[in-house]
């Protein structure tokens, strides 16, 4: 069975901190990495995407990607209110899986 | 730039009765398609998958079914809806399968009573 873990908070951070998102995935035959941002009642929204050891970074988002360790994170630097979410990991290779998602709030 | 569209975005229905999304995608060709559902606190779970016109993979059986009828549509059914069929649809479409960036549609809430 092909899974992608995650915590699924709630993560609580304070605003202008640094939010530290991890997951954890099961395939090792996955070759893409994304992070979906997904406000309450709403669609996933394509925040990040990532295929190759190290980090990517991309305005106050950076991903982060260990191969050998099975684990993606996503770091959200200088957090804001706005990014108070549900943030949803997916790997895969062809067809994706999704975790259940972390729950980020940030309090101003 | 591509965009894509799925109605309606809420939807009640009885038990028994038979249900039509729809989903569109502009400004591209051959997309993968896929239908996903989110039942509440599980996360997405993959229902189909189509990467082209009349071409569809079932990941889970269930009452559920998907057609391509066009390029750029793609529609989920089914002939009498349960009541564990309630969740939120979600359409996406990538532009290859090879790296598979999904983009999504805005979702529609289904409840069955």
């Amino acid at each position: 069975q092909k899974e992608v873990e995650q915590n699924s908070g709630p993560l609580s951070v304070p605003e202008g901190a640094i939010a530290s998102l991890n997951c954890t995935y099961s395939d090792r035959g996955s070759q893409s990495f994304f992070w979906y941002r997904q406000y309450s009642g709403k669609s996933p929204e394509l925040i990040m995407f990532i295929y190759s050891n190290g980090d990517k970074e991309d305005g106050r988002f950076t991903a982060q990607l260990n191969k050998a360790s099975q684990y993606v994170s996503l770091l959200i630097r200088d957090s804001q209110p706005s990014d108070s979410a549900t943030y949803l990991c997916a790997a895969g290779q062809g067809n994706l899986i999704f975790g259940k998602g972390t729950k980020l709030s940030v309090k101003p | 730039s591509q965009t894509i569209h799925q109605w309606p975005a809420t939807l009640v229905q009885p038990v028994g009765s038979p249900l039509s999304l729809e989903c569109t995608v502009e400004g591209t060709s051959n997309p993968n398609l896929y239908w996903y559902r989110q039942a509440a606190g599980r996360g997405l779970q993959l229902l189909f998958y189509s990467v082209g016109i009349g071409q569809i993979s079932s990941e889970v059986p269930q009452n559920l079914s998907a057609s391509r009828p066009q390029d750029r549509q793609f529609i989920l059914s089914s002939k009498k809806l349960l009541l564990s069929d309630s969740g939120f649809y979600l359409c996406a479409w990538s532009p290859n399968r090879e790296r598979n960036i999904q983009y999504f549609g805005a979702g529609t809430r289904l409840s069955v009573l």
